[in-house]
Protein backbone atom coordinates (compact mmCIF):
# COMPACT_ATOMS: atom_id res chain seq x y z
CA UNK A 1 0.00 0.00 0.00
CA UNK A 2 1.39 3.79 -0.76
CA UNK A 3 2.23 5.50 2.49
CA UNK A 4 3.88 8.27 3.63
CA UNK A 5 7.12 7.90 6.17
CA UNK A 6 9.07 10.24 8.44
CA UNK A 7 12.10 9.22 10.19
CA UNK A 8 13.23 9.91 12.88
CA UNK A 9 10.18 9.09 14.83
CA UNK A 10 11.81 10.98 17.68
CA UNK A 11 15.08 12.74 17.48
CA UNK A 12 16.97 14.66 20.59
CA UNK A 13 19.53 17.48 19.52
CA UNK A 14 21.57 20.35 21.13
CA UNK A 15 21.58 24.20 20.27
CA UNK A 16 23.76 25.31 17.32
CA UNK A 17 23.64 21.44 15.48
CA UNK A 18 22.41 20.93 11.98
CA UNK A 19 19.28 18.72 11.82
CA UNK A 20 17.48 16.63 8.76
CA UNK A 21 14.09 15.18 8.94
CA UNK A 22 13.19 12.97 6.37
CA UNK A 23 9.91 12.63 4.35
CA UNK A 24 9.60 9.46 2.14
CA UNK A 25 6.07 8.98 0.07
CA UNK A 26 5.27 6.49 -1.93
CA UNK A 27 1.98 8.05 -3.05
CA UNK A 28 4.10 9.23 -6.47
CA UNK A 29 1.82 12.64 -5.82
CA UNK A 30 3.24 15.99 -7.17
CA UNK A 31 2.86 18.27 -3.41
CA UNK A 32 4.51 17.92 -0.72
CA UNK A 33 4.50 19.93 2.83
CA UNK A 34 6.03 20.10 5.88
CA UNK A 35 4.18 21.68 9.17
CA UNK A 36 5.05 22.03 12.53
CA UNK A 37 2.52 21.69 15.54
CA UNK A 38 2.36 23.50 18.72
CA UNK A 39 0.23 23.70 21.41
CA UNK A 40 -1.87 27.00 20.84
CA UNK A 41 -0.71 27.43 17.14
CA UNK A 42 -2.50 24.29 15.43
CA UNK A 43 -0.28 22.99 12.39
CA UNK A 44 1.86 25.83 10.68
CA UNK A 45 3.17 25.81 7.64
CA UNK A 46 7.14 25.36 7.10
CA UNK A 47 7.64 24.77 3.24
CA UNK A 48 6.06 23.52 0.58
CA UNK A 49 6.52 21.81 -2.96
CA UNK A 50 4.64 21.32 -6.15
CA UNK A 51 7.04 19.03 -8.09
CA UNK A 52 10.54 18.57 -8.42
CA UNK A 53 13.12 21.21 -8.59
CA UNK A 54 10.02 23.68 -6.87
CA UNK A 55 10.14 24.92 -3.32
CA UNK A 56 8.11 27.12 -1.88
CA UNK A 57 8.64 29.01 1.66
CA UNK A 58 5.59 28.73 4.24
CA UNK A 59 4.24 30.87 7.37
CA UNK A 60 7.28 29.84 9.99
CA UNK A 61 9.80 29.12 7.27
CA UNK A 62 13.08 31.17 9.26
CA UNK A 63 15.62 28.59 10.07
CA UNK A 64 14.18 25.57 7.55
CA UNK A 65 15.15 24.76 4.82
CA UNK A 66 14.36 22.22 1.93
CA UNK A 67 14.92 20.38 -1.57
CA UNK A 68 13.47 18.22 -3.83
CA UNK A 69 15.61 16.35 -6.23
CA UNK A 70 12.77 13.63 -6.81
CA UNK A 71 8.94 13.24 -6.53
CA UNK A 72 9.19 10.63 -3.20
CA UNK A 73 10.83 12.91 -0.23
CA UNK A 74 10.92 16.34 0.85
CA UNK A 75 13.77 16.98 3.49
CA UNK A 76 13.58 19.30 6.01
CA UNK A 77 16.70 20.63 7.07
CA UNK A 78 17.09 22.74 10.53
CA UNK A 79 20.51 25.07 9.36
CA UNK A 80 21.35 25.50 13.14
CA UNK A 81 18.82 24.26 16.22
CA UNK A 82 16.98 26.25 18.31
CA UNK A 83 15.33 25.53 21.28
CA UNK A 84 11.93 27.55 19.94
CA UNK A 85 12.12 24.98 16.95
CA UNK A 86 11.32 21.64 19.79
CA UNK A 87 8.14 21.26 18.47
CA UNK A 88 6.46 18.13 16.67
CA UNK A 89 7.27 18.03 12.76
CA UNK A 90 4.64 16.76 10.47
CA UNK A 91 5.17 15.85 6.57
CA UNK A 92 1.57 15.74 3.96
CA UNK A 93 1.36 14.99 0.23
CA UNK A 94 -1.47 15.46 -1.95
CA UNK A 95 -2.35 15.10 -5.57
CA UNK A 96 -3.30 17.64 -8.25
CA UNK A 97 -1.46 19.74 -10.34
CA UNK A 98 -0.46 23.44 -9.57
CA UNK A 99 -0.87 23.17 -6.10
CA UNK A 100 -4.57 22.49 -6.03
CA UNK A 101 -5.67 21.92 -2.92
CA UNK A 102 -6.84 18.30 -2.58
CA UNK A 103 -6.68 16.54 -0.01
CA UNK A 104 -3.05 15.91 2.19
CA UNK A 105 -2.45 12.73 3.43
CA UNK A 106 0.00 13.24 6.56
CA UNK A 107 3.02 10.97 7.79
CA UNK A 108 3.14 9.54 11.49
CA UNK A 109 5.35 12.60 12.74
CA UNK A 110 8.51 13.40 13.84
CA UNK A 111 9.17 14.92 17.43
CA UNK A 112 12.07 16.92 17.92
CA UNK A 113 13.72 18.36 20.95
CA UNK A 114 16.29 20.87 20.82
CA UNK A 115 18.47 20.97 24.38
CA UNK B 1 -4.98 36.22 3.16
CA UNK B 2 -7.08 33.27 4.47
CA UNK B 3 -7.55 32.47 8.01
CA UNK B 4 -9.85 29.81 10.10
CA UNK B 5 -11.08 30.43 13.58
CA UNK B 6 -12.27 27.36 15.72
CA UNK B 7 -13.33 29.55 18.56
CA UNK B 8 -13.82 26.46 21.15
CA UNK B 9 -9.98 24.88 22.41
CA UNK B 10 -12.30 22.08 23.80
CA UNK B 11 -16.04 20.69 23.33
CA UNK B 12 -17.33 18.13 25.74
CA UNK B 13 -20.24 15.99 25.08
CA UNK B 14 -21.78 12.91 26.49
CA UNK B 15 -22.27 9.67 24.54
CA UNK B 16 -25.09 9.33 22.44
CA UNK B 17 -25.57 13.39 22.12
CA UNK B 18 -25.07 15.32 18.86
CA UNK B 19 -21.88 16.97 18.45
CA UNK B 20 -20.99 19.82 16.58
CA UNK B 21 -17.21 21.69 16.38
CA UNK B 22 -17.47 24.96 14.96
CA UNK B 23 -15.33 26.50 11.86
CA UNK B 24 -15.51 30.17 10.62
CA UNK B 25 -13.29 31.01 7.80
CA UNK B 26 -12.12 34.25 5.71
CA UNK B 27 -10.74 33.85 2.44
CA UNK B 28 -11.15 35.73 -1.25
CA UNK B 29 -12.84 34.77 -3.66
CA UNK B 30 -14.70 30.84 -3.24
CA UNK B 31 -13.35 28.42 -0.35
CA UNK B 32 -12.00 24.73 -0.50
CA UNK B 33 -12.66 23.27 3.39
CA UNK B 34 -11.70 20.47 5.08
CA UNK B 35 -11.80 18.60 8.38
CA UNK B 36 -8.90 16.38 9.51
CA UNK B 37 -8.81 14.71 12.65
CA UNK B 38 -5.63 14.12 15.40
CA UNK B 39 -5.77 10.98 17.58
CA UNK B 40 -2.82 10.74 20.02
CA UNK B 41 0.40 10.70 18.88
CA UNK B 42 -0.67 10.08 15.25
CA UNK B 43 -0.80 12.46 12.22
CA UNK B 44 -4.01 14.02 11.22
CA UNK B 45 -6.10 12.44 9.05
CA UNK B 46 -8.68 13.42 6.70
CA UNK B 47 -12.01 13.53 7.37
CA UNK B 48 -14.50 15.51 4.91
CA UNK B 49 -14.26 18.23 2.17
CA UNK B 50 -16.46 20.81 0.85
CA UNK B 51 -15.18 21.89 -2.85
CA UNK B 52 -18.14 22.74 -4.61
CA UNK B 53 -22.07 21.91 -5.00
CA UNK B 54 -24.23 20.62 -2.42
CA UNK B 55 -23.73 22.81 1.07
CA UNK B 56 -23.63 19.39 3.27
CA UNK B 57 -20.57 17.25 2.85
CA UNK B 58 -20.50 13.58 4.66
CA UNK B 59 -17.45 12.13 5.43
CA UNK B 60 -15.61 9.44 7.47
CA UNK B 61 -17.53 7.62 10.54
CA UNK B 62 -20.58 9.43 10.51
CA UNK B 63 -19.62 12.89 10.58
CA UNK B 64 -20.89 15.56 8.61
CA UNK B 65 -20.46 19.12 7.39
CA UNK B 66 -22.41 22.38 6.67
CA UNK B 67 -21.36 24.76 4.65
CA UNK B 68 -22.71 28.04 4.82
CA UNK B 69 -21.76 30.79 3.01
CA UNK B 70 -23.37 34.08 4.36
CA UNK B 71 -21.81 32.92 7.73
CA UNK B 72 -19.23 31.98 6.54
CA UNK B 73 -18.73 28.65 8.36
CA UNK B 74 -18.13 25.17 8.22
CA UNK B 75 -19.14 23.57 11.07
CA UNK B 76 -18.38 19.82 12.04
CA UNK B 77 -21.77 17.32 13.35
CA UNK B 78 -21.94 14.32 14.34
CA UNK B 79 -25.73 13.08 15.34
CA UNK B 80 -24.68 10.68 18.02
CA UNK B 81 -21.65 11.41 19.89
CA UNK B 82 -18.80 7.62 20.12
CA UNK B 83 -16.25 8.09 23.36
CA UNK B 84 -14.11 6.83 20.48
CA UNK B 85 -14.63 9.98 18.48
CA UNK B 86 -12.53 11.64 21.28
CA UNK B 87 -9.83 13.50 19.60
CA UNK B 88 -8.22 16.58 17.72
CA UNK B 89 -10.18 18.29 15.18
CA UNK B 90 -8.68 20.87 12.83
CA UNK B 91 -10.66 23.10 10.37
CA UNK B 92 -8.70 23.82 7.12
CA UNK B 93 -9.32 26.59 3.98
CA UNK B 94 -7.33 27.02 0.58
CA UNK B 95 -8.66 29.85 -1.69
CA UNK B 96 -9.74 28.19 -4.61
CA UNK B 97 -7.53 29.70 -7.21
CA UNK B 98 -3.84 30.37 -7.61
CA UNK B 99 -1.64 28.23 -5.79
CA UNK B 100 -2.27 29.01 -2.24
CA UNK B 101 -1.57 25.86 0.56
CA UNK B 102 -4.29 25.13 3.56
CA UNK B 103 -4.28 27.36 6.19
CA UNK B 104 -5.30 25.27 9.43
CA UNK B 105 -7.21 26.50 12.76
CA UNK B 106 -5.87 25.86 15.79
CA UNK B 107 -7.55 23.03 16.68
CA UNK B 108 -10.44 21.57 18.87
CA UNK B 109 -10.11 19.21 21.74
CA UNK B 110 -13.29 16.84 21.29
CA UNK B 111 -14.36 15.15 24.33
CA UNK B 112 -16.91 12.23 24.48
CA UNK B 113 -17.91 11.42 28.09
CA UNK B 114 -19.55 7.71 28.46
Amino acid sequence: DAEITQSPRHKITETGRQVTLACHQTWNHNNMFWYRQDLGHGLRLIHYSYGVHDTNKGEVSDGYSVSRSNTEDLPLTLESAASSQTSVYFCASSTGTSGFPDTQYFGPGTRLTVL
Amino acid sequence: AQSVAQPEDQVNVAEGNPLTVKCTYSVSGNPYLFWYVQYPNRGLQFLLKYITGDNLVKGSYGFEAEFNKSQTSFHLKKPSALVSDSALYFCAVSANSGNTPLVFGKGTRLSVIA
